[in-house]
């Protein structure tokens, strides 16, 4: 059974669209989080969830907006893409939201490319 | 704010060679600290963590312990092997919410 999943795995638009990346958890954790990874491997958490509530929104376009219907999803739409949004984003869950030593669980991630 | 500082890459061994791969870190408080791997194509998973100073974790022959006195928790195995070719990244866990600070990534390249 897969823990984390994503779908898209891949997708390829023009600039300009309006595209949604969805994410499910199946492990009853607390915790989610989107992550953007670029071509250089470099990491940089977008947003956290606890229990469909927002609790970490970094320095992030407001082009990007997550939303959570119930806590085993977390959706990210992004409108007007460009072409620096092309990444790797992946999706994590935790378990509890206070700094306990939880580890995270990945998603596959979604390589967005946009043209 | 917190942060990981990890060498850079890419590292090319040959294979049944020693690894180590630096990681140190700048947090307050006490920080747990996890080592993760990812392969080619897939996402981050855990490889091994150590919640409190001085603990060592440990998985697949990798091991790291936690120095509280040097800030480090270096990533080290006796014999790599070519499937051990991978991503891997030091973090750390601070108090607050469960936000992991990523060090940069460090890529392995193992080769017969």
């Amino acid at each position: 059974d897969t823990a984390v999943s994503q779908t898209p795995k891949y997708l390829v638009t023009q600039m300009g669209n309006d595209k949604s990346i969805k994410c499910e958890q199946n492990l009853g954790h607390d915790t989610m989080y989107w992550y953007k990874q670029d071509s250089k491997k470099f990491l940089k958490i977008m947003f956290s969830y606890n229990n469909k509530e927002l609790i970490i929104n970094e320095t992030v376009p407001n082009r990007f907006s997550p939303k959570s219907p119930d806590k085993a999803h977390l959706n990210l739409h992004i409108n007007s893409l460009e072409l620096g949004d092309s990444a790797v984003y992946f999706c994590a869950s935790s378990q509890g939201d206070r700094g306990l030593g939880y580890e995270q669980y990945f998603g596959p991630g979604t390589r967005l490319t946009v043209t | 704010g917190d942060s990981v500082t990890q060498m850079e890459g890419p590292v090319t061994l040959s294979e049944e060679a020693f690894l180590t791969i630096n990681c140190t870190y700048t947090a307050t408080g006490y920080p747990s600290l996890f080592w993760y791997v990812q392969y080619p194509g897939e996402g981050l998973q855990l490889l091994l963590k150590a919640t409190k100073a001085d603990d060592k974790g440990s998985n697949k022959g990798f091991e790291a312990t936690y120095r509280k006195e040097t800030t480090s928790f270096h990533l080290e195995k006796g014999s790599v092997q070519v499937s051990d070719s991978a991503v891997y990244f030091c973090a750390l866990l601070s108090g607050g919410y469960q936000k992991v600070t990523f060090g940069t990534g460090t890529k392995l390249q193992v080769i017969p």
